[in-house]
C-alpha cells in the first residue's frame, strides 16, 4: 500500500539555522511527492512538488529531491526565518489516485 | 478572494447530537473532498466527490455528504460520538481525478478546517 513515514517532532531551531524535515514513502509504481505546510490559523497549502525520479521541488527557499533509490523526499532549506514557523507535511499521490497520503506533519518553531 | 470556505471554525456538541460542517469554495473546481486532522496522525481521507451529483466511494459509518451543486459540499455527522472528535478540513481542486489523478497538479486547496469536539 501507499505511506508517508515523516519525522517526529517538534523541531525547534534559531533563525539562521539550516533545516532538514525527513520523509521516506511506501507506493507501488511512480507516484508524486509534495510538501504542505500549515501556518498558524490558516489552511494547508502547497510548498512545493515533484512529480518524477530525480526532480527537485523548490519554493520560498525550502528544496527537496525525489530520490527514489532511497524512497525518499527530504525538506531542506538553509536558512530559517520565525515567519517559517509551522507544520509541514509531506504526501504523496498515485497516478489516477483521487486522494493524497499525508504524513504525521512535523512541527517547526523557530526562535529569534 | 474567498478560496475553500468552511463553517463553523469551532463547535462543541454532545454525543448523539447530529450537525452539518459546512464547505464551499468559489473556484469552480470540480473535485471536492473531505479530510480529518488528528494529533499524530496526519491527514486521512474521508469522501471525496469528483463532480456535482457524484458519489465515489463508500461513506464512512457515520458521516453523510452530499454534491447537489459545484460550489458546496457539506459534511454531516449523523449521530456524533467522541471518537469523531477532529479538525475537519475540506479540499477542492480543478481537476477531477480522473485518468491522471493528481500526477500533473497535486495541488490541492484547503480550507482553515472547523475544530469539532465530541462530549
Amino acid at each position: 500500500g501507499n505511506s508517508v513515514t515523516q519525522m517526529e517532532g517538534p523541531v525547534t531551531l534559531s533563525e539562521e539555522a539550516f533545516l532538514t524535515i525527513n520523509c521516506t514513502y511506501t507506493a507501488t509504481g511512480y507516484p508524486s511527492l509534495f510538501w504542505y505546510v500549515q501556518y498558524p490559523g490558516e489552511g494547508l497549502q502547497l510548498l512545493l512538488k515533484a512529480t518524477k525520479a530525480d526532480d527537485k521541488g523548490s519554493n520560498k527557499g525550502f528544496e527537496a529531491t525525489y530520490r527514489k533509490e532511497t524512497t525518499s523526499f527530504h525538506l531542506e532549506k538553509g536558512s530559517v526565518q520565525v515567519s517559517d514557523s509551522a507544520v509541514y507535511f509531506c504526501a504523496l499521490s498515485q497516478t489516477g489516485a483521487n486522494n493524497l497520503f499525508f504524513g504525521t506533519g512535523t512541527r517547526l518553531t523557530v526562535i529569534p | 478572494n474567498a478560496g475553500v470556505t468552511q463553517t463553523p471554525k469551532f463547535h462543541i456538541l454532545k454525543t448523539g447530537q447530529s450537525m452539518t460542517l459546512q464547505c464551499a469554495q468559489d473556484m469552480n473546481h470540480g473535485y471536492m473532498s473531505w479530510y480529518r486532522q488528528d494529533p499524530g496522525m496526519g491527514l486521512r481521507l474521508i469522501y471525496y466527490s469528483a463532480a456535482a451529483g457524484t458519489t465515489d466511494k463508500e461513506v464512512p459509518n457515520g458521516y453523510n455528504v452530499s454534491r447537489l451543486n459545484t460550489e458546496d459540499f457539506p459534511l454531516r455527522l449523523v449521530s456524533a460520538a467522541p471518537s469523531q472528535t477532529s479538525v475537519y478540513l475540506c479540499a477542492s481542486t480543478p481537476r477531477p481525478g480522473l485518468a491522471g489523478g493528481f500526477k500533473n497538479t497535486g495541488e490541492l486547496f484547503f480550507g482553515e478546517g472547523s475544530r469539532l469536539t465530541v462530549l
